[in-house]
């Protein structure tokens, strides 16, 4: 069974960094692409960055570009978002996705990221 | 950057009643088009890939097409749990971008 479990939210203060993890398991984690999506309180989805099964390459959104770094132990099955210079926009709940838009998508539960004063 | 417009951003139908939601692509997206439920508190559930193509324990009332640039998702009998929050997803490149959502309630 395909699991993606996140953790690392919390509340933090504007200015202040945090890091996500996201532990997979019930597939051959090494050989996908993984996503992290957000969705901030009442709105919609917000894809955020993705980085290839080989750490090649990295994609980000413009609004997270130069404050958030996405990476991945393959050996850990692990995926991570490094979150730095947060602002009280970045308040959303943080998902991991692998496969978003094909046959083998599947998202994780989510974390709730709060950024206040 | 490709943009998503999807709409309505409400509906209100009667049960088993047809209910169509389109998104339009701001440029070709070839079949990388994706349809998603969400239900309030859970992660988006995926409905359909590849623009047409039901994804696994979706009921098949469930159903995608494309038109050009626009993309449809239909229900054909509108049933009580289908209630929920759709959003199209562009999967041509990145970066993904997400239509704007569909609240979808019972008349």
């Amino acid at each position: 069974e395909v699991q993606l479990v996140e953790s690392g939210g919390g509340l933090v203060k504007p200015g202040s960094s945090l890091k996500l993890s996201c532990v997979a398991s019930g597939f051959t984690f090494s050989s996908y692409g993984m996503h992290w999506i957000r969705q901030a309180p009442k709105k919609g989805l917000e894809w955020i960055a993705l980085i290839y099964y080989d750490s090649s390459n990295k994609y980000y959104a413009d609004s997270v570009k130069g404050r958030f770094t996405i990476s991945r132990d393959n050996s850990k099955n692990t995926l991570y978002l490094e979150m730095n210079s947060l602002r009280s926009e970045d308040t959303a709940m943080y998902y991991c996705a692998k496969g978003t838009g094909s046959a083998e998508d599947y998202w994780g539960q989510g974390v709730m990221v709060t950024v206040s004063s | 950057d490709i943009q998503m417009t999807q709409s309505p951003a409400s509906l209100s139908a009667s049960l088993e009643e047809i209910v169509t939601i389109t998104c339009q692509a701001s440029q070709d997206i070839g079949n990388w088009l994706a349809w998603y439920q969400q239900k309030p508190g859970k992660s988006p559930q995926l409905l359909i890939y590849g623009a047409t193509s039901l994804a696994d324990g979706v009921p098949s009332r469930f159903s995608g097409s494309r038109s050009g640039t626009q993309y449809s998702l239909k229900i054909s009998r509108l049933q009580v749990e289908d209630i929920g929050i759709y959003y199209c997803l562009q999967a041509y490149s990145a970066p993904l971008t997400f239509g704007s959502g569909t609240k979808l309630e019972i008349k």
